[in-house]
């Protein structure tokens, strides 16, 4: 079964731009996270997808948003980027919620100059 | 909100050696615990969890981890370490009952295994 893929692996932008990612989960699971990681904050709870509802939602402003899919696939949106928002962004997904195993991916690399 | 400890930067420990890699936990009611190891430059890889039942956990690549409800404790350990073991580990948390939060991970401890 293949696992959580993301795309694009590596993204750079400038201060203002808008940025969207994507994340498509191992086949089956129907939800789907997203952190974010840098060296500073470490990993960080962006929001959870359920059956393409929003679940959860961690301490972010609100450029960053998301969404999911019919078919379970999820994007996240960053707009009016800046510096701060260079990071690792993590997507990870499960079965269910709750106790459910979250598998992670690759992750995004975004660098904001 | 909950929250989670990983006291130590760094753990070294030699080839051959047991090893362990501590974590302690905040939560409201009970825990969802986890382990994940990071390679560089990759995502996060699941190592084992606690949800219910028997307090000594077994997961991948030989590690365990030992729920202790009164000490909020769920350290990773494993009874010969190997060089390719050593990696970032991330100790994570989420309370049975549900809530607001997704995973609330530490801040990650980095495992060094000295041949």
């Amino acid at each position: 079964k293949a696992g959580v893929t993301q795309t694009p692996r590596y993204l750079i932008k400038t201060r203002g731009q808008q940025v969207t990612l994507s994340c498509s989960p191992i086949s089956g699971h129907r939800s789907v996270s997203w952190y974010q990681q840098t060296p500073g904050q470490g990993l960080q709870f962006l929001f959870e997808y359920f059956s393409e509802t929003q679940r959860n939602k961690g301490n972010f402003p609100g450029r960053f948003s998301g969404r999911q899919f019919s078919n379970s696939r999820s994007e996240m949106n960053v707009s009016t980027l800046e510096l701060g928002d260079s990071a690792l962004y993590l997507c990870a997904s499960s079965l269910e919620t709750g106790g459910d195993t979250q598998y992670f991916g690759p992750g995004t690399r975004l660098t904001v100059l | 909100a909950q929250s989670v400890a990983q006291p130590e930067d760094q753990v070294n420990v030699a080839e051959g050696n047991p090893l362990t890699v501590k974590c302690t936990y905040s939560v409201s009611g009970n825990p969802y615990l986890f382990w994940y190891v990071q390679y560089p430059n990759r995502g996060l890889q699941f190592l084992l969890k606690y949800i219910t039942g028997d307090n000594l956990v077994k997961g991948s690549y030989g590690f365990e981890a030992e729920f202790n409800k009164s000490q909020t404790s769920f350290h990773l350990k494993k009874p010969s370490a190997l060089v390719s073991d050593s990696a970032l580990y991330f100790c994570a948390v989420r309370p049975s009952g549900g809530g607001a939060d997704g995973l609330t991970f530490g801040k990650g401890t980095h495992l060094i295994i000295q041949p």
